[in-house]
């Protein structure tokens, strides 16, 4: 079956422009999660959804990140004043339930370039 | 707040040799664990993980991981590679009160040389 898909795979914007990253979870998977990924180090954790609300969002760096998921399906990822310092890996992944031991099954990241 | 340690930056191995790759928690209560593999070109994909149980995990390729709570510890071993093991080896950690909320370790790259 389809598996996790971002959109778009890359995206380069200019320093202060407004960006938004898209993310469609597998079919039926009820939570889904926002990671950023710079270069040289691991997933670092953003936002985590149970259906349509964000069940934490501890993550998110500071208030010109928000992220949403109107219809407890697809999700998106709003940055707003891009700075270069947000350049980096957007991964999205989502799983069946939204338990601490549930397989996350992640998708292929959007390249964020901010100049 | 939960952290985790990848000791290894960048290992390499020749075929057939056996590897293992540390990984160390720190966080005090009950943890999930897991192991993920991003092979190149590929996106993120699970290799193992362990929430209760034995505490040897078995995961796919032939790769296996123990938890050593006294350690804090969920080092990933197999017991001879292959060239196309060669990828990046993250691991992570899910505290049970924080669920959802995984922490990564900053990767291994293991290079396998044919």
């Amino acid at each position: 079956g389809a598996g996790v898909s971002q959109t778009p795979s890359n995206k380069v914007t200019e320093k202060g422009k407004y960006v938004e990253l898209r993310c469609d979870p597998i079919s039926g998977h009820t939570a889904l999660y926002w990671y950023r990924q710079s270069l040289g180090q691991g997933p670092e954790f953003l936002i985590y959804f149970q259906g349509t609300g964000a069940a934490d969002d501890s993550g998110l760096p500071n208030d010109r990140f928000f992220a949403v998921r109107p219809e407890g399906s697809v999700s998106t990822l709003k940055i707003q004043r891009t700075e270069r310092g947000d350049s980096a890996v957007y991964l999205c992944a989502s799983s069946l339930g939204g338990g601490p031991g549930e397989t996350q099954y992640f998708g292929p990241g959007t390249r964020l370039l901010v100049l | 707040a939960q952290s985790v340690s990848q000791h290894n930056h960048h290992v390499i191995l020749s075929e057939a040799a056996s590897l293992e790759l540390g990984c160390n928690y720190s966080y005090g209560g009950t943890v999930n664990l897991f192991w993920y593999v991003q092979y190149p070109g590929q996106h993120l994909q699970l290799l193992l993980k362990y929430f209760s149980g034995d505490p040897l995990v078995k995961g796919i390729k032939g790769f296996e991981a123990e938890f050593i709570k006294s350690k804090f510890s969920f080092n990933l071993r197999k017991p001879s590679v292959q060239w196309s093991d060669t990828a990046e080896y993250f691991c992570a950690v899910i505290a049970n009160t924080n669920a959802g909320k995984s922490t990564f370790g900053d990767g291994t790259t293991l290079t396998v040389k044919p």
